[in-house]
């Protein structure tokens, strides 16, 4: 079983829809999370860091639930360009930055 | 700032061949990271530089897989006798000194061996 586990999807989803991406994760050690995106044959690029408190930035918000081991990510009013591959990230209990990534969900958004 | 280089982009071996795969990181970053990331999986973590020292080899896949970084910057990682299995893209990510949240990646070497 993978450290951390995603739905790998497809999720197609129309121009406006909301759209909410789930991860779990094994290691109870864990400290941080993220969620990184990752463009088709692009590198992985941070899109935002998951707090317990829960955390907006624009149309995303990131949720963590640490006693249910679950991390999540909503994306409201869906645009084309937010097409591309979300990486669930945990820091695997290691304080050295080294992260560990789910095997990612593919989103689709058309028009 | 430039961000973090590798090369070559792209590289064809064939099997039982040699490679060698460079990462250029942000000038001044002290930690280096290296990934694999097969197709249609998430990266998995190979190995931790932290300056020239190599703290955490956990992730390397077998002893024919073998990375340094000798003046804290440029790092190499060398495949040896490479497998078809060996197929992925490597990717280098690199942090300053007291950073946590963002790895910065390099764009990656796809690696192809026939």
């Amino acid at each position: 079983r993978k450290e951390v586990e995603q739905d790998p999807g497809p999720f197609n989803v129309p121009e406006g829809a909301t759209v909410a991406f789930n991860c779990t994760y094994s290691n109870s050690a864990s400290q941080s999370f993220f969620w990184y995106r990752q463009d088709c044959r692009k590198e992985p690029k941070l899109l935002m860091s998951v707090y317990s408190s829960g955390n907006e930035d624009g149309r995303f918000t990131a949720q963590l639930n640490r006693a249910s081991q679950y991390i999540s990510l909503l994306i409201r009013d869906s645009k084309l360009s937010d097409s591309a591959t979300y990486l669930c990230v945990g820091d695997g209990s290691s304080n050295t930055g080294k992260l560990i990534f789910g095997q990612g969900t593919t989103l689709q958004v058309k028009p | 700032g430039a961000g973090v280089s590798q090369s070559p982009r792209y590289k064809v071996a064939k099997r039982g061949q040699d490679v060698a795969l460079r990462c250029d990181p942000i000038s001044g970053h002290v930690s280096l990271f290296w990934y694999q990331q097969a197709l249609g999986q998430g990266p998995e973590f190979l190995t931790y530089f932290q300056n020239e020292a190599q703290l955490d080899k956990s992730g390397l896949p077998s002893d024919r897989f073998f990375a340094e970084r000798p003046e804290g910057s440029v790092s190499t990682l060398k495949i040896q006798r490479t497998q078809q299995e060996d197929s992925a893209v490597y990717l280098c990510a690199s942090l300053p000194a007291g950073g946590y949240n963002e790895q910065f990646f390099g764009p990656g070497t796809r690696l192809t061996v026939l």
